[in-house]
């Protein structure tokens, strides 16, 4: 079956880095696109960034774009992101979400996150 | 705010029917593109509840079921149990914002 691991969150202070990853399996990795979704405290669920297939493609939120780098290793079957300049605004749980099958504009499996928090 | 728009809140009771709606505009739910909804229960990770509109993924109930409709969608929910207290997401891609998908704000179910 489809499981979708996250790691690598945690508490770090306003303008440092993170690098969260997800580790994929029960589906043919390479194939495709998959994303980073998350979700403030006690707020809704915000689309963060997408990577396609094949690593070709990277769309980013505009609350992230310029700070934020979404990456891919086949060989690994694992997605990144890697988080600089983070902002107390970014406390999140960051979940990362395999692309449908049958539309790729939806997310048809999620991990279970990896909460970030920003502050001093 | 979010992009597409929908109740903070809604309530029933149970073996009622309740619909969650959903509004957008002309740039994602009117330009045509598909809308999905998604479950997401206390303390979990939301789960594909409804994808392309009104198609169900393989072990979700026939209760659920959505619809669309100009600028607009809807989730429907009959016989409500206790199990489905839960936030519900609908979510879609919005063609005047680069790669994006969006979602609306949320909606809190309430079993009474």
């Amino acid at each position: 079956q489809v499981q979708l691991v996250e790691s690598g969150g945690g508490v770090v202070q306003p303008g440092r880095s993170l690098r969260l990853s997800c580790a994929a399996s029960g589906f043919t990795f390479s194939r495709y696109g998959m994303h980073w979704v998350r979700q403030a405290p006690g707020k809704g669920l915000e689309w963060v960034s997408l990577i396609s297939y094949d690593g070709s493609n990277k769309n980013y939120a505009d609350s992230v774009k310029g700070r934020f780098t979404i990456s891919r290793d086949k060989s690994k079957n694992t997605l990144y992101l890697q988080m600089n300049s983070l902002r107390a605004e970014d406390t999140a749980v960051y979940y990362c979400a395999k692309e449908g099958t049958a539309d790729p504009y939806h997310f048809d499996y999620w991990g279970q996150g990896t909460l970030v928090t920003v502050s001093s | 705010q979010s992009v597409l728009t929908q109740p903070p809140s809604v309530s029933g009771a149970p073996g009622q029917r309740v619909t969650i709606s959903c509004t957008g505009s002309s740039s994602n739910i009117g330009a045509g593109y598909n809308i999905h909804w998604y479950q997401q229960l206390p303390g979990t990770a939301p789960k594909l509840l409804i994808y392309g509109n009104n198609n169900r993924p393989s072990g979700v109930p026939d209760r659920f079921s959505g619809s669309k409709s100009g600028t607009s969608a809807s989730l429907a929910i009959t016989g409500l149990q206790a199990e489905d207290e839960a936030d519900y997401y609908c979510q879609s891609y919005d063609s005047s914002l680069s790669g994006s998908r969006v979602f609306g704000g949320g909606t809190k179910l309430t079993v009474l």
